[in-house]
């Protein structure tokens, strides 16, 4: 059983540039949400996709954007990038539907850092 | 709409002492509840939930959480405190109601084990 992997794991920008983070799914999960987690804050939660659809977004402008892909796999877009988007970016994967058991498994992160 | 409040930023306790992380939510449901721990430069972790049942769950490395509905709170604790549960700890909520599948942490508790 794979876990959650994210890729890149470090990336830098600068204000005004557009970043692309992606997200491989554990195996049996249909679900993915994003989270932003600044600096000693908890996360934040972005938006969450099932069945390739956004499926709940949270307190995030419509310049973070998402895709989920038929094999669950997910991608979070950034335009026009701000200092204050610099943060540990986090994919969690979950089954929803029949035999979902509530929890996130989360993947190590992608740091980014806007200068 | 759903919350979660950790009422303490660090807590601080001795190698061997018995430890307990706060964290009160608000959900207009019935919640699912979580708790989380981070390593530095690391994804979430998750440690125990509760779904239904026994008020008192039993989770990973000894930590156990006791669920209070009339006082709408989900203490974190464990018998004996060890140096290598220093980490931050996350209270999450999920609405199974309203929520759909999104889940709420809290802004986190840092936890310091001294020998």
């Amino acid at each position: 059983e794979t876990g959650v992997t994210q890729s890149p794991t470090h990336l830098i920008k600068t204000r005004g540039q557009q970043v692309t983070l992606r997200c491989s799914s554990q195996s049996g999960h249909n679900t993915v949400s994003w989270y932003q987690q600044a600096l000693g804050q908890g996360p934040q939660f972005i938006f969450q996709y099932y069945r390739e659809e956004e499926n709940g977004r949270g307190n995030f402008p419509p310049r973070f954007s998402g895709l989920q892909f038929p094999n669950y796999s997910s991608e979070l877009n950034v335009n026009a990038l701000e200092l204050d988007d610099s943060a540990l970016y986090l994919c969690a994967s979950s089954l929803a539907g029949q035999g979902d058991t509530g929890e996130l498994f989360f993947g190590e992160g992608s740091r980014l850092t806007v200068l | 709409a759903q919350s979660v409040a950790q009422p303490e930023d660090q807590v601080n306790v001795a190698e061997g002492n018995p430890l307990t992380v706060k964290c009160t939510y608000s959900v207009s449901g019935n919640p699912y509840l979580f708790w989380y721990v981070q390593y530095p430069n690391r994804g979430l972790q998750f440690l125990l939930k509760y779904i239904t049942g026994d008020n008192l769950v039993k989770g990973s490395y000894g930590f156990e959480a006791e669920f209070n509905k009339s006082q709408t709170s989900f203490h974190l604790k464990k018998p004996s405190a060890l140096v290598s549960d220093s980490a931050l700890y996350f209270c999450a909520v999920r609405d199974r109601n309203t929520g759909g599948f999104k889940t709420i942490f809290g802004a986190g508790t840092r936890l310091f084990v001294k020998a």
